[in-house]
């Protein structure tokens, strides 16, 4: 079965980075793509990109451009999602799932990143 | 700036019928923006409902059902139970690797 599993909780100071990530097992890695998600405390999911396991294509949200990157290695079968400049605004629960325009979101079990001084 | 709506709340009884919708600020949903459904309760990752406009997620009762109503994506539960209280998002596919997700709605069940 398809099963996604991502890296512990993290805490970090504002302006710092954070590398999330997530590996992939119980399917072809390479013929889906990943997105990230994320969800702040009390509030809804948010899309934040999604990048090609096949090429390593990347479409990032607008809002978001510039300060994430994502990236695969092929060969482990994982994703990392890095988020850079990190503001308190972005302590939220961070989400990888398996992406197809068909199949939709398959999850993972989410990580918690806090951003705190 | 695309936003997909969502009723904020909906309540429905016990046993009731229920059909939560997605839409677009600007425009219709169709097939092809290939919307999907998920379910999340408080604390845990969501859950997969429905993909491709109806396809049932693996293990999903066909008391969930998907489709589209009009000009929006809708998202049918028949004989709602208690632990159908919970958050539910559509996502919309946008084109060019560009997914949006709703607001949410808050599904109670009284």
């Amino acid at each position: 079965q398809v099963q996604l599993v991502q890296s512990g909780g993290e805490v970090k100071k504002p302006g710092a980075s954070v590398k999330v990530s997530c590996k992939a097992s119980g399917y072809t890695f390479s013929s889906y793509g990943i997105s990230w998600v994320r969800q702040a405390p009390g509030q809804g999911l948010e899309w934040m990109g999604w990048i090609s396991t096949y090429n390593g294509k990347t479409s990032y949200a607008q809002k978001l451009q510039g300060r994430v990157t994502m990236t695969t290695d092929t060969s482990t079968s994982t994703a990392y999602l890095e988020v850079r400049s990190l503001r308190s605004d972005d302590t939220a629960v961070y989400y990888c799932a398996r992406t197809g325009v068909l199949s939709g979101f398959d999850w993972g079990q989410g990580t918690l990143v806090i951003v705190s001084s | 700036q695309t936003v997909v709506t969502q009723e904020p709340s909906f309540s429905v009884s016990p046993g009731g019928t229920v059909t939560l919708t997605c839409g677009l600020s600007s425009g219709s949903v169709s097939t092809s923006y290939y919307p999907s459904w998920y379910q999340q309760t408080p604390g845990q990752a969501p859950r997969t409902l429905i993909y491709n406009t109806t396809t049932r997620s693996s293990g999903v009762p066909d008391r969930f059902s998907g489709s589209i109503l009009g000009n929006k994506a809708a998202l049918t539960i028949t004989g709602a139970r208690a632990d159908d209280e919970s958050d539910y998002y559509c996502v919309l596919y946008m084109g060019s690797a560009i997914w949006v997700f709703g607001g949410r709605t808050k599904l109670t069940v009284l």
